[in-house]
Formats: structure tokens, C-alpha cells, sequence
């Protein structure tokens, strides 16, 4: 069995501050990670993912996550946030164990990024 | 096409009608999904198709819902006497091969509205 949990339902940061949303997660086996965006009348678009290796993973528009194995997390982060990053995030976990179409997603973390 | 494509973009259907939702994703990709996102939640998982056939689809909530991908494109997901727990946003994705590429390529969903 696999889940995901977003603890954080809004997360509001200033435009040049340092943004971080929020993931953890649960599998039988291996994880495979992912993180998610969702602009307004938009469909998801991929930004990063972690299979293996390097624990420090680089995405899309400057994002970066760690995969933290003992605490089972994979917070994603911009070191500097524009406005136009105000959008809808969700991580996902791909349970190796499980089928290869089966992901589990997180319910979301709405971000809000003030000028 | 450029992208993943579903139509129509909106379904508004009375209780106990039939529905069908299209989904033609981005040629080339063997893999196929079809979620489903209600309000406030993430994606939840219905089924995936590798090529034909249906992979997994352990995500379908009961038997009102079927799903066909005749000649490994274009997908239809079909419901049978609709519910109104069944208004969500439904959503299809494509990728390559899974397993080896992990990406999904999502469409901009079909709302259904059942009244």
C-alpha cells in the first residue's frame, strides 16, 4: 500500500523569499517521487522526480526536492520565489512493489506567492 | 497533436444517463491513465493501459465504470448510469514506456457535472 500526505493545505510567501512545500509518504517498497503542478485551467505538469541515486533532485523553473529516506519526505523547495509560481502543488509516490501505472497522489498544497 | 487532448471539456448529464469521455494522448506514448480529481483532492488512480489492454484497473470504484483503448491511442472512458457522486473532473495522461520513463503527460480533464 502506498499514500501520500501534504500537511500543508496553503503555504503564502513573499516574491524573492525562500519557498517550501511540504511530502511525506508511505510504501511497502521503494518509492518512486514526484512532484506536480497545477496552474488555473490548466492540466498537471511534471517538474521533478526522483527514482534513484542522487538524493538532491533539479526540476522544471528552478524547483529542487530531497529525498529523505529515514524520514520519509521529499520537500520541495525554490530557493526564490516569483509570483507567477502561485499555483497548485502535489506530490505523488509511485510504490515499486505496485503496478507501474498506480500513483498516489497528495491532496495538494495551494501556493501563494505575495509581491 | 502537441499534447494530451480530452473532450468534451465539459459534461453536464442528468442522473442515470450514459457518458463516454475521450482521451487521445500524444502520439507515441504506449501508456495510458485515466483519474479522477474531485474537489479539494488530489488525482485518484482508475486505470492504466499498456498498449491494448488494461494493465491495471483496480482503481474503477464499481462496474458502472469501463474503460477501452481499442487500438492503443485513443482511450473512452465509460460510465453507465450516472450518479451525481460521480461530478468530478476526470482526467487522462500518457507517457512512454513505463518503468522506464515515469513522466505523465496530462490533458486539461473533462469536468462532468451530473444533475
Amino acid at each position: 500500500a502506498q499514500s501520500v500526505a501534504q500537511p500543508e493545505d496553503q503555504v503564502n510567501v513573499a516574491e524573492g523569499n525562500p519557498l517550501t512545500v511540504k511530502c511525506t509518504y508511505s510504501v511497502s517498497g521503494n518509492p518512486y517521487l514526484f512532484w506536480y503542478v497545477q496552474y488555473p485551467n490548466r492540466g498537471l505538469q511534471f517538474l521533478l522526480k526522483y527514482i534513484t541515486g542522487d538524493n538532491l533532485v533539479k526540476g522544471s523553473y528552478g524547483f529542487e526536492a530531497e529525498f529523505n529516506k529515514s524520514q520519509t519526505s521529499f520537500h520541495l523547495k525554490k530557493p526564490s520565489a516569483l509570483v507567477s509560481d502561485s499555483a497548485l502543488y502535489f506530490c505523488a509516490v509511485r510504490d515499486t512493489t505496485d503496478s507501474w501505472g498506480k500513483f498516489q497522489f497528495g491532496a495538494g498544497t495551494q501556493v501563494v506567492v505575495t509581491p | 497533436g502537441a499534447g494530451v487532448s480530452q473532450t468534451p471539456s465539459n459534461k453536464v448529464t442528468e442522473k442515470g444517463k450514459y457518458v463516454e469521455l475521450r482521451c487521445d494522448p500524444i502520439s507515441g506514448h504506449t501508456a495510458l491513465y485515466w483519474y479522477r480529481q474531485s474537489l479539494g483532492q488530489g488525482p485518484e488512480f482508475l486505470i492504466y493501459f499498456q498498449g491494448t489492454g488494461a494493465a491495471d484497473d483496480s482503481g474503477l470504484p464499481n462496474d458502472r465504470f469501463f474503460a477501452v483503448r481499442p487500438e492503443g491511442s485513443v482511450s473512452t472512458l465509460k460510465i453507465q448510469r450516472t450518479e451525481r457522486g460521480d461530478s468530478a473532473v476526470y482526467l487522462c495522461a500518457s507517457s512512454l514506456t513505463p518503468g522506464v520513463d515515469e513522466k505523465l503527460f496530462f490533458g486539461s480533464g473533462t469536468q462532468l457535472s451530473v444533475l
